[in-house]
């Protein structure tokens, strides 16, 4: 099974700081990889697909790159409702289609 | 407007067995697969399994094959996550959620169901 790292896997951020987020496959994956954020009590919410698709409705200030073993997730200018935990998964190969380990940003 | 519904929480013993649901609205449902995806009190997600309800057709990660079984009554457009003998281990929130199409990430969510197994 494809192994996913996320770093760092939690950090402390101020509203309007530029945020990046790290992900990493442990063999190639093309772009199959998809960025969720959960917020405390919710479901997952999807962000960003094919490593830098946008999905509708998910403001602009979230971004995604990267291709082959490396990702990053930024989001642009963090507002208070971005202070989430944050999950890329890959979906190249399966079973399973595994979740990276979770990156939590808190309000410093 | 795409929804899944899950069922209620639940609380069970251990060795008891127990079904969850998930009710699919809004969309073909069997045209797209359905996963369920599992969350340990303060951990992250686990990829468990998935479900095509057009041909039940179910693909099982090999850390939850042969724990569980995923099933799909397509003429109610709901999906089921089951076990046969809960642990306490087997505590935790459970998710389904929706196979985009031609992509295989999760564009749809339940609301989660918990499931709490205790003596």
């Amino acid at each position: 099974a494809i192994r996913m790292t996320q770093s760092p896997s939690s950090f402390s951020a101020s509203t309007g700081d530029r945020v990046t987020i790290t992900c990493r496959a442990s063999q190639g994956i093309s772009s199959y990889l998809a960025w969720y954020q959960q917020k405390p009590g919710k479901a997952p919410k999807l962000l960003i697909y094919a490593a830098s698709t946008l999905q509708s409705g998910v403001p602009s200030r979230f971004s995604g790159s990267g291709s082959g073993t490396d990702f990053t997730l930024t989001i642009s200018c963090l507002q208070s409702e971005d202070f989430a935990t944050y999950y890329c998964q890959q979906y190249y190969s399966y079973p399973p289609f595994t979740f990276g380990p979770g990156t939590k940003v808190d309000i410093k | 407007e795409v929804q899944l519904v899950q069922s209620g929480a639940e609380v069970k013993k251990p060795g008891e067995s127990l079904k969850i649901s998930c009710k699919g609205s809004g969309y073909s449902f069997t045209s797209y697969w359905i996963g369920w995806v599992r969350q340990m009190p303060g951990k992250g997600l686990e990829w468990m399994g998935i479900i095509y309800p057009g041909d039940s057709d179910t693909r099982y990660s090999p850390s939850f094959q042969g724990q569980v079984t995923i099933s799909a009554d397509k003429s109610i457009s709901t999906a089921y996550l089951q076990w046969s003998s809960l642990k306490a281990s087997d505590t935790a929130m459970y998710y389904c959620a929706r196979l985009g199409t031609p992509e295989n990430y999760f564009d749809y969510w339940g609301q989660g169901t918990l499931v709490t197994v205790s003596s």
